[in-house]
Parts: C-alpha cells; sequence; structure tokens
C-alpha cells in the first residue's frame, strides 16, 4: 500500500540555527511531492513542490528550501531560522492520475524560540 | 483561478444531529471539489472528492457532500454528529486541467460536538 511519512513530528529550535524535515513517500514511484505550512489561523500554504529527482518549485519567497534526493524522499532545509518561521508543517503527495488527489503525512510541529 | 468560501469557522452541533458544513467555490471551469478532515495535531485526510459524474458524493465516516453547479456549492452532511467528529474540515478546489500545486483550500470550519 501507498504510505507517506514525515518526521520529526515536533520540533523546538532557536532562532538562528538550522532545519531538516524529512519526508518519505513508499509503495509508489515518481510522485509529485508538496511541502504546506499550516500558521496558526491561516490555512494551507503551499511552500514548494516537485515533479521528480531535483526538480523544485516555490510558491512564495521565504526562508526556506526544498530538495529531493531521491525520487520518494523530499526535505524542507533552512539554514537559519526565523520565529515567523514557526507553524505545523505538512509533506503530501499526489498520485499521478488521481484527479489532482492530494494525500497528506502526519505533519511536523516546529516552534522557533 | 479557483477561491473556496468556508462559511462559519466554527460551528456547533450536538450530538446526534445533523451536521451541516458550507463551501462555495469560484471557478470558470467545471471543478474538481475535495473535503478533507483534520484532527488535533494530525495532518489532513481525505474525506471525499467530486471530480465527474454522480453529483451526490459519500465519503468516509459517514459523511457526504453534493455538487450544486447552479449554486456553485459543495456543502458537506452527516445525518448524526458523533462526538469523534469533531475536528476541523477544509474545503478544497481545483480545476480539472491543472496539476494538484494548484490545489485552493478555504481557510476551514472546526466543528464542536456537543453532548
Amino acid at each position: 500500500s501507498q504510505t507517506i511519512h514525515q518526521w520529526p513530528a515536533t520540533l523546538v529550535q532557536p532562532v538562528g540555527s538550522p532545519l531538516s524535515l524529512e519526508c518519505t513517500v513508499e509503495g509508489t514511484s515518481n510522485p509529485n511531492l508538496y511541502w504546506y505550512r499550516q500558521a496558526a489561523g491561516r490555512g494551507l500554504q503551499l511552500l514548494f513542490y516537485s515533479v521528480g529527482i531535483g526538480q523544485i518549485s516555490s510558491e512564495v519567497p521565504q526562508n526556506l528550501s526544498a530538495s529531493r534526493p531521491q525520487d520518494r524522499q523530499f526535505i524542507l532545509s533552512s539554514k537559519k531560522l526565523l520565529l515567523s518561521d514557526s507553524g505545523f508543517y505538512l509533506c503530501a503527495w499526489n498520485p499521478r492520475g488521481s484527479g489532482n488527489t492530494i494525500y497528506f503525512g502526519e505533519g511536523s510541529w516546529l516552534t522557533v524560540v | 483561478a479557483q477561491s473556496v468560501t468556508q462559511l462559519g469557522s466554527h460551528v456547533s452541533v450536538s450530538e446526534g444531529a445533523l451536521v451541516l458544513l458550507r463551501c462555495n467555490y469560484s471557478s470558470s471551469v467545471p471543478p474538481y471539489l475535495f473535503w478533507y478532515v483534520q484532527y488535533p495535531n494530525q495532518g489532513l485526510q481525505l474525506l471525499l472528492k467530486y471530480t465527474t459524474g454522480a453529483t451526490l458524493v459519500k465519503g468516509i465516516n459517514g459523511f457526504e457532500a453534493e455538487f450544486k453547479k447552479s449554486e456553485t456549492s459543495f456543502h458537506l452532511t452527516k445525518p448524526s454528529a458523533h462526538m469523534s467528529d469533531a475536528a476541523e474540515y477544509f474545503c478544497a478546489v481545483s480545476a480539472p486541467s491543472g496539476s494538484a500545486r494548484q490545489l485552493t483550500f478555504g481557510s476551514g470550519t472546526q466543528l464542536t460536538v456537543l453532548p
């Protein structure tokens, strides 16, 4: 079966420290992959999407970056975190031919202090 | 471009009562429509989706939604609320010719179920 996992589930990081959130998808190949952020009371914001290895598109300018080193691995990073980076980060994937249906991972809570 | 409006950021119902969560969309083409549920500290889970065909769509946990083109609506209903239905619900829309990255989410409706 197809599953998606992301980690860590929670993270507390000081301002200026680096960040790495990882996401993997199992049971499929060549998925489209996405990183969303859900800030309190602000709904879902698409940050990055990827249609293949090394292919990253950014939807909004920000302090974050994304990489896809392997077909089913998607990483969200930052070199120096800001307070405003706090939020709930969701990895998601989209099976090809699914009619634009997106499936989400469990989410990662990031608190920057 | 598409947009979604969820009427009511908070809805409260009594256990056993009808659940009605409202979603109106704007799209220049016949849309794909989705409802997701999010329990506290978890990711979003797909409840149901409409792409083509029958306009009344049944989903998981006893929920259903009806696509009404004339009203540009896709309201979510459940005949009898259960305590476990307490969660946040998101409506989303995309254009069939677009990609999933163009999925537009509403701002969410927090459902509270009262005993």
